[in-house]
């Protein structure tokens, strides 16, 4: 079954890290560019980062550049999001998703369910 | 930055009935406009993209037009796994932006 599966989600302290995966199956994530989106309670679905198949291209949100940095490893079908010094607006639920192939396709075609994130003290 | 923006927040509909769910840009993105379907527990879904165009295994009942700044989504004949939350995003511009959702309920 082609699917994306996130995890390392939970609880942490702001100001504290956390380092969020998602794992591919069923398809080869090394020749996909990926992203990760959130899904804020009460505001609604905010897209986060990208990177390229490669990591030679990575494109990230302004508010969110230096504290979320995005990375993979093909060999291990994996992506992954590390969250440094979270805030407690960073709560949500965060997913992966996998940008449909095509140059001007911007869009994602296959999502995970999700890892939740919660920041509080 | 680009603003999405969508309407009704909440729409109430009994099964079999359509919906038509609207979303609005800030400025023109073209034909460059996605629908997202949001069921609670599952992975999101990609529904439409090039403003018009279904994805994969998405069924007929399910079409969407507009370019511009004005889109539209309509799901007729409503069916129980219809009922989700709605998202429009746009792909014009970075960053990549969503609206805030529409709520489709069973009335």
């Amino acid at each position: 079954e082609v699917q994306l599966v996130e995890s390392g989600g939970g609880w942490v302290q702001p100001g504290r890290s956390l380092r969020l995966s998602c794992a591919g199956s069923g398809f080869t994530l090394g020749d996909y560019d990926m992203h990760w989106v959130r899904l804020v309670p009460g505001k609604g679905l905010e897209w986060i980062s990208g990177i390229s198949w490669n990591s030679g291209s990575i494109l990230s949100e302004d508010s969110m550049k230096g504290r979320f940095t995005i990375s993979r490893d093909n060999a291990k079908n994996s992506l992954y999001l590390e969250m440094n010094s979270p805030r407690p607006e960073d709560t949500a639920l965060y997913y992966c998703a996998r940008r449909m192939t095509g140059d001007l396709n911007w869009f994602f075609d296959l999502w995970g369910r999700g890892t939740l994130v919660t920041v509080s003290s | 930055e680009i603003v999405m923006m969508q309407s009704p927040a909440t729409l109430s509909v009994s099964p079999g009935e359509s919906a038509t769910l609207s979303c609005r840009a800030s400025q023109s993105v073209s034909s460059k406009l996605a629908w997202i379907q949001l069921r609670p527990g599952q992975a999101p879904r990609l529904l439409m993209y090039g403003a018009s165009t279904r994805a994969t295994g998405i069924p007929a009942r399910f079409s969407a037009s507009g370019s511009g700044t004005e889109f539209t989504l309509t799901i007729s004949s409503l069916q129980s796994e219809d009922f989700a939350i709605y998202y429009c995003q746009q792909y014009t511009n970075w960053p990549l932006t969503f609206g805030g959702g529409t709520k489709v309920e069973i009335k």
